[in-house]
């Protein structure tokens, strides 16, 4: 079974609106952390923002905030007022566990246009 | 975070030739991963490496078509061995920087094209 789901292939967005992009996440761990990184076509990936299991509080990275909803396992990212360098592929990601020794599982993707 | 730097950033190969890529980091770091990213896909694991010790290999890859070396704490090596088109991939290295997050940070990616 999948561990992390990326529905969205495409999305796309007006610049200066915002967008979500879904994430959902499967595991039995109580520990886990979840990642969103961006990929711009130079095919760096580019950390955003992080989410651990016990935090309470939504993380927010100022344009990027996450969207946690632990019952639901999701992890959604919210990225407000759109520019037009947001055009990029987003990737979430969870890693099992803690420690840093454990790998990173990565969705499929979602490809973001943001159109003038 | 650390910077982390990749050598080559791109290459052209031959079929049934090798390539060895860096990945030089300007911090000591304990553990190293490499992830493989073909065409149009996610980012698999290939290896983790541990300076010092052998590294290791997630299901579907194997040390005599992947070898990796680490021999210290800020660099690490992986071979692409008797290459393939279907080995045409972005390769990047990764490092754990932020212990408090355990948040694993990115080179810039080696662009690998095998005609």
């Amino acid at each position: 079974a999948q561990k992390i789901t990326q529905t969205q292939p495409g999305m796309f967005v007006q610049e200066k609106e915002a967008v979500t992009l879904d994430c959902t996440y499967d595991t039995s761990d109580q520990s886990y952390g979840l990642f969103w990184y961006k990929q711009p076509s130079s095919g760096e990936m580019i950390f955003l923002i992080y989410q651990g299991s016990y935090d309470e509080q939504n993380a927010t990275e100022g344009r990027y905030s996450l969207n946690f909803q632990k019952a639901r396992k999701s992890a959604n990212l919210v990225i407000s007022a759109s520019q037009l360098g947001d055009s990029a592929m987003y990737f979430c990601a969870m890693r099992e566990g803690s420690g840093g020794y454990n790998k990173l599982i990565f969705g499929a993707g979602t490809r973001l246009a943001v159109h003038p | 975070s650390a910077v982390i730097s990749q050598k080559p950033s791109r290459d052209i190969c031959q079929r049934g030739t090798s390539l060895t890529i860096q990945c030089q980091v300007d911090s000591q770091v304990t553990m190293m991963f490499w992830y493989r990213q073909q065409p149009g896909q996610s980012l698999t694991l290939i290896a983790t490496a541990n300076q010092g010790s052998e590294a290791t290999y997630e299901s579907g890859f194997v040390i005599d078509k992947f070898p990796i070396s680490r021999p210290n704490l800020t660099f690490s090596t992986l071979t692409v061995s008797n290459m393939s088109p279907e080995d045409s991939s972005i390769y990047l290295c990764s490092v754990v920087q932020t212990h408090l997050t355990d948040t694993q940070y990115f080179g810039p990616g080696t662009r690998l094209t095998v005609l």
